[in-house]
């Protein structure tokens, strides 16, 4: 079973507009989750991460994600899009089920628009 | 404080051959993660090391070998190359094995196998 899945490959908000990238993870323990985020010909950087503290976390640029337990879900939102983040974004999760690693999503690749 | 620097950024080898990509782990991190991010994929977990010995490994055949130095910084290498290991390599460091710790990117080594 896929352990990280992102629902989209591409997403496209108009500058300004919300954004909100989806996450679900599959996990018998609450894990610790991450967003990194890619820009071209570059490394991943990341955004936030959650490690079982408070369930809304704020991180870098303006975005923060929701740990929501119910849904196994740890979605990535900020309120106003800019230019600037066009760039790939990955979610990713590491824990007791997954070792000393990071598994990660597929990716979703943000298109801001003008 | 430096951060993680890869070697080469670049590289074209032929099928068959063997390659060796280096990675400076950041300052005070004696951990190092190799992944592999195939074009349009999330990345997928090689191997890590922890002071020096390999500390868990993801489903590569073992024509995928690495090291780790005294001083943490890690060799990637990769025998018998064959065409779908056309990927970009990404080297990530970490100060220990605690799954939370945030994982510091390289910008990667773009390997393609012609």
């Amino acid at each position: 079973a896929q352990s990280v899945t992102q629902l989209g490959s591409h997403v496209s908000v108009s500058e300004g507009a919300l954004v909100l990238l989806r996450c679900n993870y599959s996990s018998s323990v609450p894990p610790y989750l991450f967003w990194y985020v890619q820009y071209p010909n570059q490394g991943l950087q990341l955004l936030l991460k959650y490690t079982s503290a408070a369930t809304l976390v704020k991180g870098i640029n303006g975005f923060e994600a929701e740990f929501k337990k119910s849904e196994t879900s740890f979605h990535l939102t900020k309120p106003s899009a800019h230019m600037s983040d066009a760039a790939e974004y990955f979610c990713a999760v590491s824990g007791a089920e997954y070792g000393n690693k990071l598994v990660f999503g597929a990716g979703t690749i943000l298109r801001v628009k003008s | 404080e430096t951060g993680v620097t890869q070697s080469p950024t670049h590289l074209i080898k032929t099928r068959g051959q063997q390659v060796t990509l280096r990675c400076s782990s950041q300052s005070g991190h004696n951990t190092v993660s190799w992944y592999q991010q195939a074009l349009g994929q999330g990345p997928q977990f090689i191997f890590q090391y922890y002071r020096e010995e390999e500390n868990g490994r993801g489903n590569f055949p073992p024509r995928f070998s690495g090291l780790q130095f005294p001083n943490y910084s890690s060799e990637l290498n990769v025998n018998a190359l064959e065409l779908d290991d056309s990927a970009l390599y990404l080297c990530a460091s970490s100060s220990g094995l605690t799954r939370a710790q945030e994982a510091f990117f390289g910008q990667g080594t773009r390997l393609t196998v012609v």
